[in-house]
């Protein structure tokens, strides 16, 4: 069963601290995306990282994309209440057409 | 470009009624995705459906089936409604080869 398992499962942090939310598999992927998703709506895409060791950086949010493509972080500089919600990553496991989810992390930034 | 699009946005059943979700992909996205998400909960895989075919399915039982039509929009059915199935369904495109999901506002679907 390939498993994407995120922690922590839940944060609750004051405004302005740094945080990191972690995605981790035993599978190798060949992308993997992160989304976010508020409360009722649908997930919206954050970013998406293809290669072994990439970073990427949007505004105050940096993912990168473990060097055996086995796993992901997501760092959270100065968070901010907006940023509150579920944050999920998800991809590809190589050489199949499974996509799947990780577990969620469920943010709250508390103003 | 409009993004995925999902009707109603809302739907009440009773248990044992039929319930259908609809679903319209992003322009040119020929591949379509459900995905079943109880309250406070991930994602379910429910059904991907790409060029009028299923492609796989999930750990769903048969009640929950779908197709695809051939301008690559999407029904979803849920027959046999239990009250379990009160959720958030969530359908999803993405453009071949890209690996990436676009994702629609959902239908909430209450079974009482």
């Amino acid at each position: 069963t390939q498993l994407l398992e995120q922690s922590p499962q839940f944060l609750s942090i004051q405004e302005g601290e740094n945080l990191t939310v972690y995605c981790n598999s035993s599978s190798v992927f060949s992308s993997l995306q992160w989304y976010r998703q508020e409360p009722g709506e649908g997930p919206v895409l954050l970013v998406t990282v293809v290669t072994g060791g990439e970073v990427k950086k949007l505004k105050r949010l940096t993912f990168q994309f473990g060097d055996a493509r086995k796993d992901s972080s997501l760092h959270i500089t100065a968070a901010q209440p907006g940023d509150t919600g579920l944050y999920l990553c998800a991809g590809v496991v190589s050489r199949t057409y499974k996509y799947i989810f990780g577990t969620g992390t469920r943010l709250k930034v508390l103003a | 470009e409009a993004g995925v699009t999902q009707s109603p946005t809302h739907l009440i059943k009773t248990r044992g009624q039929q319930a259908t979700l609809r679903c319209s992909p992003i322009s040119g996205h020929t591949s379509v995705y459900w995905y079943q998400q109880a309250l406070g909960l991930g994602l379910q895989f429910l059904l991907w459906y790409d060029e009028g075919e299923e492609r796989n399915r999930g750990n769903f039982p048969p009640r929950f089936s779908g197709r695809q039509f051939p301008n690559y929009s999407s029904e979803l059915n849920v027959n046999a409604l239990e009250l379990e199935d009160s959720a958030l369904y969530l359908c999803a495109s993405d453009p071949r080869g890209k690996e990436t999901q676009y994702f629609g506002p959902g239908t909430r679907l209450l079974v009482l």
